[in-house]
Order: C-alpha cells, then structure tokens, then sequence
C-alpha cells in the first residue's frame, strides 16, 4: 500500500498570501496524483488531477507540481473561502490511497 | 447539473448488514466507473471499493474485502453498497463517488456525493 504524507498537518496563513503543502508517497505514483478540498460538513471536491491539471471551475490560484514522490499544492492569495482541509490522493496503484490531510486556518 | 444521492445509512448493531444506495443522475451512467469512499468521525478519507463501468470489474480495500460487495444497475442509475459482518470500525460517512474514467482505478474521484452516515453500535 502507498502511504502518503502530507505536511504541514495545519498552516496558518493571513488572507492574500501564498499556502503551499506538500504530499510525499512512498513510493512513485507517477502522476496519479490528485488534490481535494473539504469544508466542514461537506463532501470533498476535486481540485487538481494528474498532479497538475486543475478540475473544471477551479480558480487558476490553485495550482499543482511534482510527479514521482513528492508533489506540491500551492494556493495564492487565499481567499475566505479556501480555508479548509487538502487532501492529497494517489490512483496510481490499488488499494487508491489518500493523505491525513493538511488544514489551512487563518 | 451531476447529482449524486445517497441513502439507506442508519444504525445497525455490530454483526450486521446495511445496503447502501446511490442514484445518480445529470450524466451517461453506464459510461463511468464509480467507487465508494468513507470518512470515520474527524477522520481522514478511505477508499473502499469500486467498479467499472459496466460492473465486470471490482476491487476492494483489505478492510471490507469479503464483507462489503458493490455492484451496479445500469437500467436505474444506481450504484450499491452491500456491507454485511458491521464492525463499530465502520461507523463513517460513506460517500457515492463518480470516477472520471470508465474502467480501472487510474481516475480521480471527480464529483461526490454528500454522504450518507452509519453508525455501528451495541
């Protein structure tokens, strides 16, 4: 099973400036590797997929980096809106794994 | 607009069973994969289970392999989730999701549904 870490566990950051998390897998995923955001109380909801490519309706702020083992989610001039908790998720191999996620807070 | 509507969560004392529904609607169902994926209480997210678009294909994560089956009714739109031997370790939100692809797991989980709770209690 690929183990996925993400740090940091919590980042807290001032609104307009840049948030940057990172996901390290134990092993290459290549670029099977997906980001999602979850506010409290809801479902989940697709960011980024093939490690870099942004899911429909996603402002061009969030952006992503890395293939391999270690990849990269950078959030510029965060908004009220983007503070809630990434997950990063490989479907590179089975069983499809995700991180602990990382929580943004002001 | 994509919907994705779970439903039949509720309690049930350990040992038993529970069959989860999903009925989606806005898009060609046959044509996607799908999976189900849970969130324990202040927990992360998991994978559990998924099927190819037109049900040939399955797989499972070890901890519901040979509990829990999935399977799929292209003629109503519905994906299932059949979870029998209930463990209190399987008390979560379990979410219907939409792959972006049609076989295989190599997709991301691209729209969610909004979950439906089971609680495993004595």
């Amino acid at each position: 099973e690929i183990v996925l870490t993400q740090s940091p566990a919590t980042l807290s950051v001032s609104p307009g400036e840049t948030a940057t998390l990172s996901c390290r897998a134990s092993q290459t995923v290549s670029n099977y590797l997906a980001w999602y955001q979850q506010k409290p109380g809801q479902a989940p909801r697709l960011l980024i997929y093939g490690a870099s490519a942004r899911a429909t309706g996603i402002p061009a702020r969030f952006s992503g980096s890395g293939s391999g083992t270690e990849f990269t989610l950078t959030i510029g001039s965060l908004q009220s809106a983007d503070f809630a908790v990434y997950y990063c998720h490989q479907y590179d191999s089975w069983p499809l794994t995700f991180g602990g996620g990382a929580k943004v807070e002001i | 607009e994509v919907q994705l509507v779970e439903s039949g969560g509720g309690s049930v004392q350990p040992g038993g069973s529970l069959r989860l529904s999903c009925v989606v609607s806005g898009i060609t169902f046959s044509n996607y994969a799908m999976s189900w994926v849970r969130q324990a209480p202040g927990k992360g997210l998991e994978g559990l289970s998924l099927i190819s678009y037109n049900g040939d294909n399955t797989y499972y994560a070890d901890s519901v392999k040979g509990r829990f089956t999935i399977s799929r009714d292209n003629t109503k739109n519905t994906l299932y989730l059949q979870m029998n031997s209930l463990r209190a370790e399987d008390t979560a939100l379990y979410y219907c999701v939409k792959m972006d692809g049609s076989d295989g797991y190599r997709d991301a989980f691209d729209i969610w549904g909004r979950g439906t709770m089971v609680t495993v209690s004595s």
